[in-house]
């Protein structure tokens, strides 16, 4: 069975520091990862997503993320850190290839903080 | 840009009350889902919609119903309201075959509504 793990329910890192969001992944087929980002009081919106091209992934607002098989891993970062980024993160996972697998499996979630 | 909207951002209700969630999109999607969203535990499905009257429960159906008469809406229906069921909802839309032909995963999701059951 898929599974996503994000370590960390919340990363605190000062304005313009590395921001690193951490998404393990367990999938027996080759898997599509999303990172998805919600802002208070707002549904998800996607930031990337990884589907067996390229794998390092380039997403909105400055956002990158690595798949890793050997570690099975996508985590999240970001340079540096600006202030309108602190929100809560959502990594997940998909089987690829398999039109009736419909489901996308979502991790606990990550919420950021950022000082000033 | 997929639009994907819900009737309501805030809502209170009293336990027993029937509630009726309704989701909107507008880009032609066939794939229609309701979530609720709990502190810690992610996103969790509830029912999911292949098609126009075509439904699938999802891993916590129990306590809900779901209606899909026209492609663009999806109403998520709790019968007999519980104070358990007080959560965010989120509706999100798919379709199915992105450009050529491709399987498409991505889901887009709309603003949410926090319910309230006294």
């Amino acid at each position: 069975a898929q599974s996503v793990t994000q370590l960390g329910s919340h990363v605190s890192v000062s304005e313009g520091a590395l921001v690193l969001l951490r998404c393990n992944y367990s999938s027996s087929v080759p898997p599509y990862l999303f990172w998805y980002v919600q802002y208070p009081n707002q549904g998800l919106q996607l930031l990337l997503k990884y589907t067996s091209a390229a794998t390092l992934v380039k997403g909105i607002n400055g956002f990158e993320a690595e798949f890793k098989k050997s570690e099975t891993s996508f985590h999240l970062t970001k340079p540096s850190a600006h202030m309108s980024d602190a929100a809560e993160y959502f990594c997940a996972v998909s089987e690829s290839g398999s039109d009736s697998s419909y489901k996308l499996i979502f991790g606990s979630g990550t919420r950021l903080l950022v000082r000033p | 840009d997929v639009k994907v909207t819900q009737s309501s951002r805030y809502l209170v209700k009293r336990t027993g009350e029937k509630v009726f969630l309704e989701c909107v999109q507008d880009m032609d999607h066939e794939n229609m889902f309701w979530y609720r969203q709990d502190p810690g535990l992610g996103l969790r499905l509830i029912y999911f919609s292949y098609d126009v009257k075509m439904k699938e429960k999802g891993d916590i159906p129990e306590g809900y119903s779901v209606s899909r008469e026209k492609k663009e809406r999806f109403s998520l229906i709790l019968e007999s309201a519980s104070t358990n069921q007080t959560s965010m909802y989120l509706c999100a839309s798919r379709n199915r075959r992105g450009l050529a032909g491709v399987v498409e995963k991505t889901q887009y999701f709309g603003p949410g509504t926090r319910l309230l059951v006294l």
